[in-house]
């Protein structure tokens, strides 16, 4: 199993620019998650989804848009940019919010100059 | 989701010393997740907590789920070099809300 696939790993990004990081999770997980963590902030939570075609807003949501179109993809997009948003971002899957823990990736460093 | 406070936010310690990380949440936690996370890692699940009062052992690690289930702790008995890292507490919700961490460094 390849777990939780975070693409890509590193990114650097000029400001007003858009992208898309990507997530895919092979182990039919309905409930999955977007991280982003800063030093000495821990891991605020941005979107999250309960399953296909649901999505909802975390702490730090702005700025950021996700969809899931199908179990296995979540994909977070950033839509302009900013230096605020440098920061390692950590897509999260798990089976249920009541059994068992969350399986992260392995982030993706970004850059936005 | 639940918000949780963690404290303390650093542990240095010597090898060999015990380490302490508490969880504290204002309201009643249905469960509490434990992750940790080695420099330039990913969070890695240790274990979930369940029943008031709960008490689970991982080798040289003891998780502890308090009686009214506001408060957890992690202890590690005799610290080695391996366990450096962050530990990280997290409340339960679809939308899992995490401690900020405590970062322990042990010098050898």
């Amino acid at each position: 199993n390849a777990g939780v696939t975070q693409t890509p790993k590193f990114q650097v990004l000029k400001t007003g620019q858009s992208m898309t990081l990507q997530c895919a999770q092979d182990m039919n997980h309905e409930y999955m998650s977007w991280y982003r963590q800063d030093p000495g902030m821990g891991l605020r939570l941005i979107h999250y989804s309960v399953g296909a075609g649901i999505t909802d807003q975390g702490e730090v949501p702005n700025g950021y848009n996700v969809s899931r179109s199908t179990t296995e993809d979540f994909p977070l997009r950033l839509l302009s940019a900013a230096p605020s948003q440098t920061s390692v971002y950590f897509c999260a899957s798990s089976y249920s919010k009541e059994d068992g823990g969350a399986f992260f990736g392995q982030g993706t460093r970004l850059t936005v100059v | 989701g639940q918000q949780v406070m963690q404290i303390p936010q650093y542990q240095h310690v010597q090898e060999g010393e015990d380490f302490t990380t508490y969880c504290n949440s204002s309201t009643t936690l249905s469960n509490i997740q434990w992750y940790k996370q080695r420099p330039g890692g990913h969070p890695v699940f240790l274990i979930q907590l369940v029943k008031s009062g709960e008490v689970k052992k991982q080798k040289r690690l003891t998780f502890q789920f308090g009686e009214a289930k506001k408060n957890s702790s992690l202890h590690i008995t005799a610290t080695q070099t391996t366990d450096v890292g962050t530990y990280f507490c997290a409340g339960p919700g679809n939308d899992m809300r995490f401690g900020a961490g405590t970062r322990l460094t042990v010098k050898p």
